[in-house]
């Protein structure tokens, strides 16, 4: 069975400081990964994603997350964070060929002025 | 072009009674996923189709729920004997084919008195 870890329910950052967010995960088959953004009021985004190849994805809004197999991680990182960033997080996984998500719990991502 | 749609934006129901949640997946999307996402949580997975079949039905909580597809676009969720743990919101998705990138409309939030 696959599932999702978020660590932290709750991360507060400044505004140009660096925003992680992790996402630790299990799979008994290689993953398909993705990162969504869920703004207030609004429907969830695709924010980026990993199926295969190169390990580190770039995504919208300076995103970027890194596939680490040995650690069972997908963590997303920008380098500056901006007010526009406050959002919801979720980090995702699917088998590659159903497309059905297993979501984690969300990360509330604040951002301090 | 227009994006998933999901009517109506909010359905206020009492215990017992029948709903009907609608989803207008993106024309000429093949796939089409519903979820749930209950207050705090990531959303969860309740069925997915391929066309016009249930490709994947193991989400649904209990026999009280069943989604159809009869035209291979416009699907519903149909709820029996609504419980107040049946309150969420219920999204839905969909993408170009089976495995492809997803995309969610705005949810129906079902508020069960």
């Amino acid at each position: 069975a696959q599932s999702v870890t978020q660590l932290g329910s709750h991360v507060s950052v400044s505004e140009g400081a660096l925003v992680l967010l992790r996402c630790n995960y299990s799979s008994s088959v290689p993953p398909y990964l993705f990162w969504y953004v869920q703004y207030p009021n609004q429907g969830l985004q695709l924010l980026l994603k990993y199926t295969t190849g190169a390990t580190l994805v770039k995504g919208i809004n300076g995103f970027e997350a890194e596939f680490k197999k040995s650690e069972t991680s997908f963590h997303l990182t920008k380098p500056s964070a901006h007010m526009s960033d406050a959002a919801e997080y979720f980090c995702a996984v699917s088998k590659s060929n159903t497309g059905k998500l297993i979501f984690g719990q969300g990360t509330t991502l604040q951002v301090k002025p | 072009g227009a994006g998933v749609s999901q009517t109506p934006s909010n359905k206020v129901t009492e215990k017992g009674k029948y709903v009907e949640l609608r989803c207008d997946p993106i024309s000429g999307h093949t796939a089409l996923y519903w979820y749930r996402q209950s207050l705090g949580q990531g959303p969860e997975f309740l069925i997915y189709f391929q066309g016009t079949g249930a490709a994947d039905d193991s989400g649904l909580p209990n026999d009280r729920f069943f989604a159809v597809r009869p035209e291979g676009s416009v699907s519903t969720l149909k709820i029996q004997r609504t419980e107040r743990g049946d309150s969420a919101v219920y999204l839905c998705a969909s993408s170009l084919m089976e495995g492809g990138e997803q995309y969610f409309g705005p949810g129906t939030r079902l508020t069960v008195t």
